[in-house]
């Protein structure tokens, strides 16, 4: 089984404050993507990243995805009151594990 | 317009009871999926269906039954709920089975087990 850590899995910040959430694997990846989930809904997908080294920029939000494609992280500049929600990344790895794995998330909470 | 729509979003019942939770997408995707997600919110995928053939079945109790009827419906039939079961249900979907397309995921069904 693949398996998919985040950290941390708690982050509490005031608005403004910049942060970094991080995904790592002890295998390589094929792609990853980022999802957000707000209470009561389901996730939806950040991005989409593929390449080693890639970066990614999504207005305050900037990807990485590791060089060697095992890790990723998500840095949320200047973080406001509605970034907050539930982070998750998901791997697709090659071979017969072709499906999505998702990790077990970053709870981020921005305070006033 | 809803895109993938799953009901009963909760969904409250007692142990030893059947019941099923439905879910549609209007989105032309080819591929669905059924995801649980835990208390700690880890969200694992069930089942997998392409064009109406399941492509993904996890080790799954086999009180777990999906239908899909055709391709915009993926339907979750459960035998003799436990208490374990209790979770969050999403469903969701996208164009291709194995591909980088995003997922597109319902709002879930909160199913409690008393």
């Amino acid at each position: 089984t693949q398996l998919l850590e985040q950290s941390p899995q708690f982050l509490s910040i005031q608005e403004g404050e910049n942060l970094t959430v991080y995904c790592n694997s002890s295998s390589v990846f094929s792609s990853l993507q980022w999802y957000r989930q707000e209470p009561g809904e389901g996730p939806v997908l950040l991005v989409t990243v593929v390449t080693g080294g890639e970066v990614k920029k999504l207005k305050r939000l900037t990807f990485q995805f590791g060089d060697a494609r095992k890790d990723s992280s998500l840095h949320i500049t200047a973080a406001q009151t509605g970034d907050t929600g539930l982070y998750l990344c998901a791997g697709r790895w090659g071979g017969s594990a072709r499906q999505l794995t998702f990790g077990s998330g970053t709870q981020l909470t921005v305070l006033p | 317009d809803t895109a993938v729509s799953q009901t009963p979003k909760y969904l409250v019942t007692q142990m030893g009871n059947d019941k099923s939770i439905k879910c549609e997408q209007n989105l032309g995707h080819d591929t669905m999926y059924w995801y649980k997600q835990d208390s700690k919110k880890f969200l694992k995928i069930m089942f997998s269906y392409n064009n109406k053939e399941l492509i993904i079945n996890e080790t799954v109790p086999n009180r777990f039954s999906p239908k899909s009827p055709d391709k915009a419906h993926l339907n979750l039939h459960i035998n003799s709920l436990e208490l374990g079961d209790s979770a969050v249900y999403f469903c969701a979907s996208s164009r291709g089975s194995f591909s980088n397309q995003p997922q597109h995921f319902g709002d879930g069904t909160r199913l409690s087990i008393l």
